[in-house]
């Protein structure tokens, strides 16, 4: 059964830079997308960006300037960067496993994380 | 960026009922359409994907249609374990957008 785990700092300081590592057991990471999402207490989903196992990326318009994502197949392993902190960025962030191939050629992220809650404060 | 709007944003609703709830996108997406089930302090579940398929492990009473802007959600006898919010999501293009989610409660 494939498991993700984010982790990461609990608490971050305003203007300093969130770094998240999402690590998948139970499977390969290859061959799929891996995204990010986050969801702001009581709010609704957002979703960050995502990564390719060959590295490939696509970020949010509202959020490119500030992200960065990475994949280390080796450890399979995700992470996440988001530089320039603010309180808006305090929210819970998944990860989830976003598959192209058959039945799945729609690309839903059928597996997500427990997610990470992260709060921005100083 | 494609909208995805959802109606209502909550419904009141008791065990037994046919419940409905309606997702729609700002222009076409054909069939990349998900729903998703969240219950409180926990990840969104997988239920629904290509709009009408069900997720394994899903229960028969959940069933998606819709193509093109306007999918459906049905639920056709909530039961208990079911008072949750419901989110969907396009996955035609990115950045990848969920509609604003409907929390079904106990009427």
């Amino acid at each position: 059964q494939v498991q993700l785990q984010e982790s990461g700092p609990g608490l971050v300081k305003p203007s300093e830079t969130l770094s998240l590592t999402c690590t998948v057991s139970g499977g390969s990471i290859n061959t799929y997308f891996w995204s990010w999402i986050r969801q702001p207490a009581g709010k609704g989903l957002e979703w960050i960006g995502r990564i390719y196992t060959s590295g490939n990326t696509n970020y949010n318009p509202s959020l490119r300037s500030r992200v960065t994502m990475s994949v280390d197949t080796s450890k399979n392993q995700i992470s996440l960067n988001l530089t320039s902190l603010t309180a808006a960025d305090t929210a819970v962030y998944y990860c989830a496993r976003e598959p192209q191939t058959h039945p799945y050629t729609s690309r839903p992220l059928d597996y997500w994380g427990q997610g990470t809650p992260v709060t921005v404060s100083s | 960026d494609i909208q995805m709007t959802q109606s209502p944003s909550s419904l009141s609703a008791s065990v037994r009922d046919r419940v409905t709830i309606t997702c729609r996108a700002s222009q076409s997406i054909s069939n990349y359409l998900s729903w998703y089930q969240q219950k409180p302090g926990k990840a969104p579940k997988l239920l629904i994907f290509a709009a009408s398929s069900l997720q394994s492990g899903v229960p028969s009473r959940f069933s998606g249609s819709g193509s093109g802007t306007d999918f459906t959600l049905t639920i056709s006898s909530l039961q208990p374990e079911d008072f949750a919010t419901y989110y969907c999501q396009q996955s035609y293009s990115t950045p990848r957008t969920f509609g604003q989610g409907t929390k079904v409660e106990s009427k």
